[in-house]
């Protein structure tokens, strides 16, 4: 059975602070490594993806892959309120998502 | 207009009811994805279709079915709703490219109510 964990949060951040969430995957063939953002009661909406190991930025967001320890990370950098969310982790191959974690970062 | 359509946004059915949840895009991709969404369960796969004479199962198939009718539309059918099918149903498409899978693209979602 393939899995793909995430810690269910919930996650609360001061503003402007660093928000770090986690990902774990079993399947160690894996490739490709997606970050989706969903607010309550809307759709997903992709905001990172990642193939390499090391880190990938853009912006406020930095995905961090290590497929030797088969974890992929999302850190926001200077954390809003508008980044509280739940946060996705998908493993493409897969077609596997995570259960979310739920971020809130407070004014 | 959304890149990924769904329809109908919200439906209340009776136990025992065919229901059937269509998704259109204009997206252009090949690849097209049914998922549930249960509070503390994430996103779970129904069905997928890799083009139009292509459909597979996903991790909780049993007691829905697909009908892809064009690259465009896939749709979800439950045969005879049963209560613990109320959920989120989301549509997905994707698209593959030489630098290797694209993120998904997600429809509005469909809030489905079986009572």
């Amino acid at each position: 059975q393939k899995e793909v964990e995430q810690n269910s949060g919930p996650l609360s951040v001061p503003e402007g602070a660093i928000a770090s969430l986690n990902c774990t995957y079993s399947d160690r063939g894996s490739q490709s490594f997606f970050w989706y953002r969903q607010y309550s009661g809307k759709s997903p909406e992709l905001i990172m993806f990642i193939y390499s190991n090391g880190d990938k930025e853009d912006g406020r967001f930095t995905a961090q892959l290590n497929k030797a320890s088969q974890y992929v990370s999302l850190l926001i950098r200077d954390s809003q309120p508008s980044d509280s969310a739940t946060y996705l982790c998908a493993v493409n191959e897969d077609m596997r998502f995570g259960a979310g974690t739920r971020l809130t970062v407070k004014p | 207009d959304a890149d990924v359509t769904q329809t109908p946004r919200n439906r209340i059915t009776k136990t025992g009811k065919r229901i059937m949840l269509e998704c259109s895009q204009t997206k252009g991709h090949d690849r097209m994805y049914w998922y549930r969404q249960d509070p503390g369960l994430g996103l779970r796969l129904i069905y997928y279709s890799f083009d139009v004479k292509d459909i597979n199962k996903g991790e909780i198939s049993d007691g829905y079915s697909v009908s892809r009718q064009a690259q465009a539309k896939f749709s979800l059918s439950l045969e005879s709703a049963i209560p613990n099918q109320t959920a989120l149903y989301f549509c997905a498409t994707s698209d593959l490219t030489t630098t290797g899978a694209e993120g998904y693209t997600f429809g509005s979602g469909t809030r489905l109510t079986v009572v």
